[in-house]
């Protein structure tokens, strides 16, 4: 099992542009989540979802839009990026119990908008 | 806000000690976990303890919750230089059976 896989692992954006974080997993876990980590600081929560065709907001989500189509794929888009979003996005998955349980977490995908 | 804070924010320890990082959370929680990071990389979970518990074991991991004081603290026991990375503690929020809210962190060094 790969476990949670992010593409891409590194990007450069100029100020404006737009693209997706894509998040993968292959252990059928309902809830699946997005963060973003800035220097010296915790993970906030941007967006998340408690299952396919579902997304709620989190912590941070101004910026960024989500969506999950498939039970395995979560999709973090920025419509038009800022030098602000320049950051470390992680995704994680939990499993079916519908109680906060472990999380497992992606690899991180590092953005710098310039 | 952070619902978790860590401290001390950083600890530099010499491999076979002790290494002692506590986090202080502000409203009611269903569960704590605390979280590894090594540099560059994703977390990984480490240990999960409930409200009604008070000291969880995994290894030579120490967890002991306190939920008077709302106060966590993790101990590893005789450190080895691998341990050393970020350490966060997060809480999962009695209205939310999903989210969890993350700490700063506790940066250990474990100097060989």
């Amino acid at each position: 099992n790969a476990g949670v896989t992010q593409t891409p692992k590194f990007r450069v954006l100029k100020t404006g542009q737009s693209m997706t974080l894509l998040c993968a997993q292959d252990m059928n876990h309902e809830y699946m989540y997005w963060y973003r980590q800035d220097p010296g600081m915790g993970l906030r929560l941007i967006h998340y979802s408690v299952g396919e065709g579902t997304t709620a907001k989190g912590e941070v989500p101004d910026g960024y839009n989500v969506s999950r189509l498939k039970k395995q794929n979560f999709l973090l888009g920025l419509e038009s990026a800022a030098p602000s979003q320049t950051s470390v996005y992680f995704c994680a998955s939990s499993g079916t119990s519908g109680r906060a349980t472990e999380q497992f977490f992606g690899p991180g995908t590092r953005l710098t908008v310039l | 806000s952070q619902q978790g804070e860590e401290d001390p924010q950083a600890l530099s320890i010499q491999e076979g000690e002790n290494a002692t990082m506590n986090c202080s959370y502000k409203t009611s929680i269903n569960n704590l976990q605390w979280y590894r990071q090594n540099s560059g990389r994703g977390l990984v979970h480490l240990i999960l303890i409930r409200s009604n518990e008070r000291e969880k074991h995994s290894g030579r991991l120490r967890v002991t919750l306190d939920t008077s004081k709302k106060s966590s603290s993790l101990l590893i026991t005789a450190s080895r230089a691998a341990d050393t990375a970020s350490y966060f503690c997060a809480t999962a929020i009695s209205d939310s059976s999903y989210k969890l809210i993350f700490g700063s962190g506790t940066r250990l060094l474990v100097r060989p």
